[in-house]
């Protein structure tokens, strides 16, 4: 079993629609959750991180983290075609790991006008 | 303002040569890695830093090597370069200091060919 598996999508989304992009991770004991974009040809760019069960909201960004069910989840309210990209969830297993992440293979979004 | 940086950002090689891709930090971050990018495979970490001295394999490091000598630099080598080793290569920094912040900030990237 991989450490964090998503669904490779693609997902496609109308403009002004919600995308849902999911990630479950293996460890129980992971502390923190991370969630990274990657337009084509560009390397990846942090949007946020979460360690607290419940939601964090950032702009049109909110993610979601169930530790019982070792689930994160990212939402994008009022999807743009500029959210188009792949995006990767990483995971912090903390302990003798502390500050390396592991990734998922990523989910491709795309949003169309 | 702080940054990471990879050089060169392209490189075509022959295989069999020694090949040096460099990564500068200037955020002074304790942690250091290397990943390479492949379709299909998503990141995969060849080693990582966590200080000056410190090195450590990551789940594909045959064929490659690091050394940290300061607190700004990770060179990553690939000692005899082999076509399987053709990928985009990032290198990332964090700050390595508590669990619940520690985060990676990735450079622009390395695209190798090796021919």
């Amino acid at each position: 079993q991989k450490e964090v598996e998503q669904n490779s999508g693609p997902l496609s989304v109308p403009e002004g629609a919600i995308a849902s992009l999911n990630c479950t991770y293996s460890d129980r004991g992971s502390q923190s959750f991370f969630w990274y974009r990657q337009y084509s040809g560009k390397s990846p760019e942090l949007i946020m991180f979460i360690y607290s069960n419940g939601d964090k909201e950032d702009g049109r960004f909110t993610a979601q983290l169930n530790k019982a069910s070792q689930y994160v989840s990212l939402l994008i309210r009022d999807s743009q075609p500029s959210d188009s990209a792949t995006y990767l969830c990483a995971v912090n297993r903390g302990g003798s790991t502390l500050g390396r992440l592991y990734f998922g293979r990523g989910t491709q979004l795309t949003v169309w006008p | 303002d702080a940054e990471i940086t990879q050089s060169p950002r392209h490189k075509i090689t022959e295989t069999g040569r020694q090949v040096t891709l460099a990564c500068h930090q200037t955020w002074n971050h304790n942690n250091m890695f290397w990943y390479r990018q492949d379709l299909g495979h998503g990141l995969r970490l060849i080693h990582y830093s966590y200080g000056v001295q410190d090195t450590n394999k990551g789940e594909v490091s045959d064929g490659y090597s690091v050394s940290r000598s300061n607190t700004e630099d990770l060179p990553l080598t690939l000692e005899s370069a082999a076509s399987s080793q053709t990928s985009v290569y990032f290198c990332a920094s964090g700050p390595g200091i508590a669990a619940s912040t520690d985060t990676q900030y990735f450079g622009p990237g390395t695209r190798l060919t090796v021919l």
